[in-house]
C-alpha cells in the first residue's frame, strides 16, 4: 500500500517562529510537492521537486523554502511564521514527470497565532 | 496557462438518485484532466484522469467522468449516490513545466453532501 506520510496532523505555532513540516514518501518516486489548501482557494502549488537536491518554485513561494537531502523526503519550511500562512498543507508524490497521478499525505493543518 | 473552473461550491443530492459535480476547463493544446476526492480529515485520492481515447472515463467507487470538448467540460458523475460519498471533490488539469514535467492546476473544490 503506497503511502505518503506527513510528520503532524495539527500544529500550532507563534508568530515569528521557524517551522519545519516533513513528508515521507515510501514509493522511490523522484517527483515531490508542496501545496496548500485554502476554503474556496483549491490546492496551490507552493514548490516542488522532481529530483533529490533539486527544487522549483510553484505559484507562492513567498515566505516559505524547501529541502530535499534524500529522495524519499521533502520538507517545507516556514522560514518566520506568519498569521497568513495558517492553512492547511498537503504533500504529494507522484512517478514520473507527467505527474498523472499523485499521492497525497493526510495533511498538516498550521495554525500560526 | 490552463484552468479548471467548478461552478457550484456544494451540491446537495439524495440517496439513491444520479449525481454530477460540474468542472469546466481552458487549456491550450489537449486537456489532461482529473478528479480527485477528499473525505473529512484525509488527503486527497485520485479518482479518474481523461488523457485521450473515449469521452466517458470509469474510475473508482463507481463514480466516472464524461469528457466533453465542445463544452470544454468534464464533469464527475455517478449513477446512485451513497451517504459515503459526501466529500470535497477536486478537478484539476495538467500543465507543463520546465524540463518535461508538470503541474496539476487545480479547481476550488464543491462540496457533495448526500442526504439519507
Amino acid at each position: 500500500d503506497v503511502k505518503v506520510t506527513q510528520s503532524s496532523r495539527y500544529l500550532v505555532k507563534r508568530t515569528g517562529e521557524k517551522v519545519f513540516l516533513e513528508c515521507v514518501q515510501d514509493m522511490d518516486h523522484e517527483n515531490m510537492f508542496w501545496y496548500r489548501q485554502d476554503p474556496g482557494l483549491g490546492l496551490r502549488l507552493i514548490y516542488f521537486s522532481y529530483d533529490v537536491k533539486m527544487k522549483e518554485k510553484g505559484d507562492i513561494p513567498e515566505g516559505y523554502s524547501v529541502s530535499r537531502e534524500k529522495k524519499e523526503r521533502f520538507s517545507l519550511i516556514l522560514e518566520s511564521a506568519s498569521t497568513n500562512q495558517t492553512s492547511m498543507y498537503l504533500c504529494a508524490s507522484s512517478l514520473d514527470p507527467m505527474n498523472t497521478e499523485a499521492f497525497f499525505g493526510q495533511g498538516t493543518r498550521l495554525t500560526v497565532v | 496557462a490552463q484552468s479548471v473552473a467548478q461552478p457550484e461550491d456544494q451540491v446537495n443530492v439524495a440517496e439513491g438518485n444520479p449525481l454530477t459535480v460540474k468542472c469546466t476547463y481552458s487549456v491550450s493544446g489537449n486537456p489532461y484532466l482529473f478528479w480527485y476526492v477528499q473525505y473529512p480529515n484525509r488527503g486527497l485520492q485520485f479518482l479518474l484522469k481523461y488523457i485521450t481515447g473515449d469521452n466517458l472515463v470509469k474510475g473508482s467507487y463507481g463514480f466516472e467522468a464524461e469528457f466533453n470538448k465542445s463544452q470544454t467540460s468534464f464533469h464527475l458523475k455517478k449513477p446512485s449516490a451513497l451517504v459515503s460519498d459526501s466529500a470535497l471533490y477536486f478537478c484539476a488539469v495538467r500543465e507543463p513545466l520546465m524540463d518535461s514535467n508538470y503541474q496539476l492546476i487545480w479547481g476550488a473544490g464543491t462540496k457533495l453532501i448526500i442526504k439519507p
